[in-house]
């Protein structure tokens, strides 16, 4: 069964550093992955996604993750913290015939202080 | 401009009470998720949808009911029987395809009083 798993429900940095949340994933056939914002008491908004084509992935609001095979991760990077980034964030799998369901992680908090 | 509506935003439910959230795309999306999040579980699956008339259970159905009568509609019933009702619920619709990820609503927070 695929799953995720998301390391540090909280996170911490100051503003101006590097931002680096992690995934890894487990999935026994090629995954497709996720990652996902979300603001208090609204939805989840699509940050960016790995398709198999390039494993450097960008995305928006200057998100980026790299796919590693060899270390089942998906980590999620921005260079330079903004107070804006303070959310939750979610990684999440799937796969060809999986139904299209994904199975998210239980979330990771980013907190941004001055 | 497409999207998925979410309604009522905030709802109340006194103990023994149905209540219903309703869930609507205009995305022309086949496929459509009903999630509970919880502060620290992440979203659990309840029900989900790929077509029309047709609907699974997912992880925790328990208490719960819905219905695809139309293809941008996929309204959740939060019954009596589910225990602990309390909490976010989020709904979801995408197209056919593993790569096309889910498109989310705003949400409805769901208080037993």
């Amino acid at each position: 069964a695929q799953s995720v798993t998301q390391l540090g429900s909280h996170v911490s940095v100051s503003e101006g550093a590097l931002v680096l949340l992690r995934c890894n994933y487990s999935s026994s056939v090629p995954p497709y992955l996720f990652w996902y914002v979300q603001y208090p008491n609204q939805g989840l908004q699509l940050l960016l996604k790995y398709t198999s084509a390039a494993t450097l992935v960008k995305g928006i609001n200057g998100f980026e993750a790299e796919f590693k095979k060899s270390e089942t991760s998906f980590h999620l990077t921005k260079p330079s913290a903004h107070m804006s980034d303070a959310a939750e964030y979610f990684c999440a799998v799937t796969f060809t015939g999986g139904g299209n369901k994904l199975t998210f992680g239980t979330g990771t908090q980013l907190k941004v202080e001055l | 401009d497409g999207g998925i509506t979410q309604s009522p935003k905030y709802l109340f439910r006194k103990e023994g009470q149905n209540v219903t959230l309703s869930c609507e795309q205009n995305l022309n999306h086949d496929a459509m998720y009903w999630y509970r999040q919880d502060p620290g579980q992440g979203l659990r699956l309840i029900y989900y949808s790929q077509i029309v008339n047709d609907f699974q259970k997912g992880d925790i159905a328990e208490g719960y009911s819905v219905s695809r009568e139309k293809k941008e509609s996929f309204p959740l019933t939060v019954t009596s029987a589910q225990k602990n009702p309390t909490a976010f619920y989020l709904c979801a619709s995408s197209l056919t395809g593993a790569n096309y990820g889910y498109t989310f609503g705003s949400g409805t927070r769901l208080t037993v009083v």
